[in-house]
């Protein structure tokens, strides 16, 4: 089944303590990206590959790093999460020109 | 500055009772307009791409259409499991790789009571 997979679901943190969530497609897609969602502010990209090693800044990276040594993998990392990166998070994959495959998201509060 | 806007951001429909969602876009040289549907706490799912003006699909009680400036997403009368948000998003201009970077509108609420 073609799918885009996040871990963890859920996680509460405390502010400062490194995290990472994981996320993995299984359709050899070349395109991934990060999302974040807050209410009333819609969907905005944290950052986004186009393929191994090549990745780019989307609206929003301010506090986030990220790395694409796999193609099916594209780790999002929170090197000193803050409050302020409490938000619903989204991986995506997608072909050139074909339409964006979503993960289940993961729900981050950092108290 | 936003290249995609949605209205109305809210619908309220009676069961059966037909509307149509707008997703107007800024740019020229439009390469694919995408329409997704997400539930709450949930990821978008995908509904349509259309990728030229006068081009339409159609899945179940939901129809999209693409003129060169807007699409419109049109409920034929809907029921409650269509209640969900309805986003768009097109790949932007002036970017390096604009497949990459969907630019998604702020969403359309619809609520559909019985």
């Amino acid at each position: 089944e073609a799918q885009v997979t996040q871990n963890p679901r859920y996680l509460i943190t405390v502010t400062g303590k490194k995290l990472t969530v994981t996320c993995s497609q299984n359709m050899n897609h070349e395109y991934m990206s990060w999302y974040r969602q807050d209410p009333g502010l819609g969907l905005r990209q944290i950052y986004y590959s186009m393929n191994v090693e090549v990745t780019d800044k989307g609206d929003v990276p301010e506090g986030y790093k990220v790395s694409r040594k796999e193609k099916r993998n594209f780790p999002l990392i929170l090197e000193s999460p803050s409050p302020n990166q409490t938000s619903l998070y989204f991986c995506a994959s997608s072909s050139l020109g074909a339409e964006a495959f979503f993960g289940q998201g993961t729900r981050l509060t950092v108290v | 500055e936003d290249q995609v806007t949605q209205s109305p951001e809210a619908l309220r429909l009676q069961e059966g009772e037909s509307s149509s969602l707008n997703c107007s876009y800024t740019v020229s040289g439009l390469r694919g307009l995408f329409w997704y549907r997400q539930d709450p706490g949930k990821g978008p799912e995908f509904l349509f791409t259309l990728y030229s003006a006068g081009e339409e699909k159609e899945k179940e009680r939901l129809k999209a259409t693409l003129t060169k400036k807007e699409s419109f997403l049109h409920i034929t009368a809907p029921k409650p499991e269509d209640s969900a948000t309805y986003l768009c998003a097109v790949p932007p201009e002036g970017y390096r790789d604009s497949w990459g970077k969907l630019q998604f509108g702020a969403g359309t609420q619809v609520v559909v009571t019985p």
